[in-house]
């Protein structure tokens, strides 16, 4: 596709379980953040990787929350233990470079319940 | 740590009037980037200021980024309902790769 897709798009979980949220970026773009958007806000940076690694994860709330993007490629954002301050919109965006404009996807809107 | 205030929050005028949104860093940015957000949807981006001092246009819009690279502005002129939306600025801190965004500046324009 041309654009940044997540999916889910929605995502209702009960307090306590585990969940997965993936991104699939722009073909090329190396550059790949996760943000978190409540209702009202402005995106909160949570992680940010160039390639594979994680080169900026100080955005990451606590142990709780955990990153992946193995191949360069698709990533995936790992929630344990889910708590009902977790919800959210999360969301998506690859670019060039960590310097150039960030294309974002839908997000995914999490429910805890 | 840095933080991105974006005032005012929110903004009500009516068509044709003109609108501004203003940015302020706590610390000194490599460049600074504008996005719109629709209601129920993502933000997009609009332009990008790198230098100091720096102005771009784009058509009823004018972006500039301050002297010190701490503050920038969004200037629309003659608001059409089709401008309606949620401006949001992004600093990136000098030799880092964290966007930090502001809360946003709700534009609602009555026709």
């Amino acid at each position: 596709g041309a654009g940044v897709s997540q999916t889910p798009s929605n995502k209702v979980t009960e307090k306590g379980k585990y969940v997965e949220l993936r991104c699939d970026p722009i073909s090329g773009h190396t550059a790949l953040y996760w943000y978190r958007q409540s209702l009202g806000q402005g995106p909160e940076f949570l992680i940010y990787f160039q390639g594979t690694g994680a080169a900026d994860d100080s955005g990451l709330p606590n142990d709780r929350f955990f990153a992946v993007r193995p191949e360069g490629s698709v990533s995936t954002l790992k929630i344990q233990r889910t708590e009902r301050g977790d919800s959210a919109v999360y969301l998506c965006a690859s670019s060039l470079t960590s310097e150039s404009e960030q294309f974002f996807g839908p997000g995914t809107r999490l429910t805890v319940l | 740590g840095q933080q991105v205030m974006q005032i005012p929050q929110y903004q009500h005028v009516q068509e044709g009037e003109d609108f501004t949104t203003y940015c302020n860093s706590s610390t000194t940015l490599s460049n600074i980037q504008w996005y719109k957000q629709r209601p129920g949807g993502h933000p997009v981006f609009l332009i990008q200021l790198v230098k100091s001092g720096e102005v771009k246009k784009q058509k009823r819009l004018t972006f500039q980024f301050g002297e010190a690279k701490k503050n920038s502005s969004l200037h629309i002129t003659a608001t059409q309902t089709t401008d309606v939306g949620t401006y949001f600025c992004a600093g990136l801190n000098t030799g880092g790769f964290k966007t930090i965004f502001g809360a946003g500046t709700r534009l609602f324009v009555k026709a």
